[in-house]
């Protein structure tokens, strides 16, 4: 079955980057985006961006413009989320989902605690 | 950027009653793009309905969904012990944005 496995929780400081990958199986992985999204405690989930690994084309939410990158290794099935410049509440659990229509997120990752603190 | 207002917060029922969500959003979407998430603590949420009222792969028949411009309604026939979480719906017509969210809860 279509499944998505993400990398595990992390500890960041204030100014630091952080890395979260997304690995992707049971599915051709370059017919279908990768998105990711946070939801931080109490509030509502928050799109961050995403990318279309058929042809590397990525978009942005413009709130985090600037401070994110989505990436990819198609020879790994894996997308990976960089955020830089990371502050308190960035601290969120982070999931990716493969948008494999125009838009709804199915199936999601089992979701990435990143917590920064100082 | 589109809001989507959900409401009640939260929703005491017993099982086998029904349950009538709404998501309100802050411009017109078009029906096409217009979605529906359970989740339940300490998972990721669950695709339900896409495109207003495409069921995705598995989801039961007592999941319906329906609506259109700005005012979209999910519908839970008969709750199941199983049904009871947190609901969320989303739009991808411009960007994509999230409801805050309905908890089904026991009443």
């Amino acid at each position: 079955q279509i499944q998505l496995v993400q990398s595990g929780a992390e500890v960041k400081k204030p100014g630091a980057s952080a890395r979260i990958s997304c690995t992707a199986s049971g599915y051709t992985f370059t017919s279908s985006g990768i998105n990711w999204m946070r939801q931080a405690p109490g509030q509502r989930l928050e799109w961050m961006g995403w990318i279309n690994p058929g042809n590397g084309d990525t978009e942005y939410s413009d709130k985090l413009q600037g401070r994110i990158s989505i990436t990819m290794d198609t020879s790994a099935s894996t997308a990976y989320l960089d955020l830089r410049g990371l502050k308190s509440d960035d601290t969120s659990v982070y999931y990716c989902a493969r948008s494999p229509g125009l838009g709804w997120f199915h199936p999601w990752g089992q979701g990435t605690l990143l917590t920064v603190s100082s | 950027e589109i809001v989507l207002t959900q409401s009640p917060g939260t929703l005491s029922l017993s099982p086998g009653e029904r349950a009538t969500l709404s998501c309100r959003a802050s411009q017109y979407i078009s029906d096409t793009y217009f979605a529906w998430y359970q989740q339940k603590p300490g998972q990721p949420p669950r695709l339900l309905l896409y495109a207003t009222s495409r069921r995705a792969t598995g989801i039961p028949d007592r999941f319906t969904g329906s609506g259109s411009g700005t005012d979209f309604t999910l519908t839970i026939n008969g709750l199941e012990p199983e049904d009871f979480a947190v609901y969320f719906c989303q739009q991808y017509d411009t960007s994509r944005t999230f409801g805050q969210g309905t908890k089904v809860e026991v009443k």
